[in-house]
């Protein structure tokens, strides 16, 4: 079954201790992507890839890393989590090649106190 | 600035009526619009692009045009259904094809 898969689904973390959400896509998909979305403002990309070791950042990228050695992988790296980014992630994929439309993933819960 | 806007939070609707949602933008030039749909605690789901140079695209109940006049897009959902009630999505590209651009979305309740 073609899908995005993310780990953990949910996770409740204090501040300062670094964590990694991981993203996985098995669609040999070029193009990822990660979002947060919070209520009122709505799914804001944060970074995105355009191929294995290329990356950009989207619109709220501070406080975030990310990496793509592997085609398949795209995780998302907190260093020093902080109350602020407490939301709920999504990860996509997609391929600009045959088609924009964007699969997301089902989402990652994360609330640091 | 530029902006996206779906200007109904919230729109409920009988079943058996036709759903219109709107999506206007300001200070863009996209190729494309995407509507996605989005249950609670869920991942958006793909429904309908459509791209600058096509006037409408429709699947199934659903029926999609995009203005690039009036910088708008049309959202129908016709005979709408209980089970159509979720929270839909308008997005469109920043000129790059890799990076979209999501409307806060409009909640769409259909009453039995």
């Amino acid at each position: 079954e073609a899908q995005v898969t993310q780990n953990p689904r949910y996770l409740i973390t204090v501040t300062g201790k670094k964590l990694t959400v991981t993203c996985s896509q098995n669609m040999n998909h070029e193009y990822m992507s990660w979002y947060r979305q919070d209520p009122g403002l709505g799914l804001r990309q944060i970074y995105y890839s355009m191929n294995v070791e290329v990356t950009d950042k989207g619109d709220v990228p501070e406080g975030y890393k990310v990496s793509r050695k592997e085609k398949r992988n795209f995780p998302l790296i907190l260093e020093s989590p902080s109350p602020n980014q407490t939301s709920l992630y999504f990860c996509a994929s997609s391929n600009p090649g045959t088609g924009y439309e964007q699969y997301f993933g089902p989402g990652t819960r994360l609330t640091v106190t | 600035s530029q902006k996206i806007e779906q200007n109904s939070e919230a729109l409920n609707i009988q079943e058996g009526k036709t759903a219109t949602l709107t999506c206007n933008y300001t200070n863009y030039s996209p190729a494309y619009l995407q509507w996605y749909r989005q249950d609670p605690g869920r991942g958006p789901v793909f429904l309908l692009l459509i791209r600058e140079n096509e006037k409408e695209k429709r699947k199934e109940r659903l029926k999609v045009t995009f203005d690039t006049t009036l910088k708008q897009s049309l959202f129908h959902i016709t005979a709408s259904q209980p089970a159509d009630s979720a929270t839909y999505l308008c997005a469109l590209d920043q000129g790059s094809n890799y990076k979209l651009t999501f409307g806060k979305g409009t909640l769409l309740t259909v009453n039995p």
